[in-house]
């Protein structure tokens, strides 16, 4: 069975910082790896993800991500973030095989200090 | 208009009151499912459907029910609500492939006095 840790509940950073967003997952088979992200009152909305290709992967909002099988990681970054970013980041799997339902991640806060 | 519709927004009732909240969605798609949002525990899956006729428990379904009146809706029933079930609560659909993404509606916060 899938699983997903992410390793930090919360990361405070300052603004125009880089940030770097930790996520593992464990499986037997292949995997699909995505990030959502959900700001404040809202529900949470894709991010980016990972299907096959290139191991990394960008978002429009200047996140990347980039795939490591021998790590089983999925680590989110940003060079330089803005308050606008302050949101929770959830990272999912998703096995190649069974019902598809994705497993999430306990979730990290993003804090974005001016 | 968003894809993912959920009302109410926001709830408060008694212990052991009976509360539905309810979930459309406007993708077109056959699965649809619900999750329970606790701060530091991420999201649990409670119930999913995979279609009209098809619905499964999820990880924490114990206290909780539902109901797929069609392709587009979705709703979860608390039959005795108790504190513990005081969350946010969201509603999600998705097309039937891993590579698929997840649609989230905006929540309802739930709280049980």
């Amino acid at each position: 069975a899938q699983s997903v840790t992410q390793l930090d509940s919360q990361v405070p950073v300052f603004e125009e910082a880089p940030v770097e967003l930790r996520c593992n997952y464990s499986s037997s088979v292949s995997v699909y790896l995505f990030w959502y992200v959900q700001y404040p009152n809202q529900g949470l909305q894709l991010l980016l993800k990972y299907l096959s290709g290139s191991t990394l992967v960008e978002s429009i909002n200047g996140f990347e991500a980039e795939f490591n099988k021998s790590q089983t990681s999925f680590h989110l970054r940003k060079p330089s973030v803005h308050i606008s970013d302050t949101a929770e980041y959830f990272c999912a799997v998703s096995e190649s095989g069974g019902s598809y339902i994705p497993t999430f991640g306990r979730g990290t806060s993003l804090i974005v200090h001016p | 208009d968003a894809d993912v519709t959920q009302t109410p927004r926001n709830r408060i009732t008694k212990t052991g009151k009976r509360i539905m909240l309810e979930c459309s969605q406007t993708k077109g798609h056959d699965r649809m499912y619900w999750y329970r949002q606790d701060p530091g525990l991420g999201l649990q899956l409670i119930y999913y459907s995979f279609d009209v006729k098809d619905i499964n428990k999820g990880e924490i379904s114990d206290g909780y029910s539902v109901s797929r009146q069609a392709q587009a809706k979705f709703s979860l029933s608390l039959e005795s609500a108790i504190p513990n079930q005081t969350a946010l609560y969201f509603c999600a659909t998705s097309g039937p492939f891993a590579t698929d993404t997840q649609y989230f509606g905006p929540g309802t916060r739930l709280t049980v006095l």
